[in-house]
């Protein structure tokens, strides 16, 4: 089974809207992060924004935000006023404690802003 | 400046032609680990290190090798690359794996473009 899933291959914005971008998790785990990345066109890997399994509060980086929903084990990203420098891929991980070992990582969305 | 310098960029090679792509961390890193990400496919592990001397597979390791002698440094070895194995490669380290070191991120290096003709 997909540890990561995300299912959204392509998305598309209007500048200045807020977007939302979903990731959906497997694991039996207590304890594990949730990390997004953004890769722009240059092919850098960005770290944006972490959320742990224990954290009661949706964690904010400046307009990223994380939608966490353990119950539903959702943690989707938030991208609010969104800007032409926004157009990139998006990455949703997850590191399990109990397999510290490896980082699981979705097949990414493609994000495209509207001027 | 904290980072992952990996080498090099670009590379274009033949069938055959060993080759090995460096990878480096000034973050006194224990953990390290090499990507490959294709496209629709997102990043696949192809191995992983946990402290010097300590590899082990990932999901993808068949056609190469790895080393860590030191702690700074995790190399990737193609003996003998394909054409399938052209791709965008990614080292990457972290904390180490151990305890709540799962809450710390990856820290990538800004990936090698390989073609394999």
């Amino acid at each position: 089974a997909q540890k990561i899933t995300q299912t959204q291959p392509g998305m598309f914005v209007q500048e200045k809207e807020a977007v939302t971008l979903d990731c959906t998790y497997d694991t039996s785990d207590q304890s594990y992060g949730l990390f997004w990345y953004k890769q722009p066109s240059s092919g850098e890997m960005i770290f944006l924004i972490y959320q742990g399994s224990y954290d009661e509060q949706n964690a904010t980086e400046g307009r990223y935000s994380l939608n966490f929903q353990k119950a539903r084990k959702s943690a989707n990203l938030v991208i609010s006023a969104s800007q032409l420098g926004d157009s990139a891929m998006y990455f949703c991980a997850m590191r399990e404690m109990n397999t510290g070992n490896q980082f699981y990582f979705g097949t990414g969305t493609s994000l495209t802003v509207i001027p | 400046e904290a980072q992952v310098t990996q080498n090099p960029r670009y590379l274009i090679t033949v069938t055959g032609k060993k080759l090995t792509v460096t990878c480096s961390q000034n973050m006194n890193h224990e953990y390290m680990s090499w990507y490959r990400q294709d496209p629709g496919l997102g990043l696949r592990q192809i191995y992983y290190s946990m402290n010097v001397e300590v590899t082990d597979k990932g999901d993808v390791p068949e056609g190469y090798k790895v080393s860590r002698k030191e702690k700074r440094n995790f190399p990737l070895i193609l003996e003998s690359p394909s054409p399938n194995q052209t791709s965008l490669y990614f080292c990457a380290s972290s904390l180490s794996s151990r305890g709540r070191s799962y809450n710390s991120p990856l820290h990538f290096g800004n990936g090698t473009r390989l073609t394999v003709t």
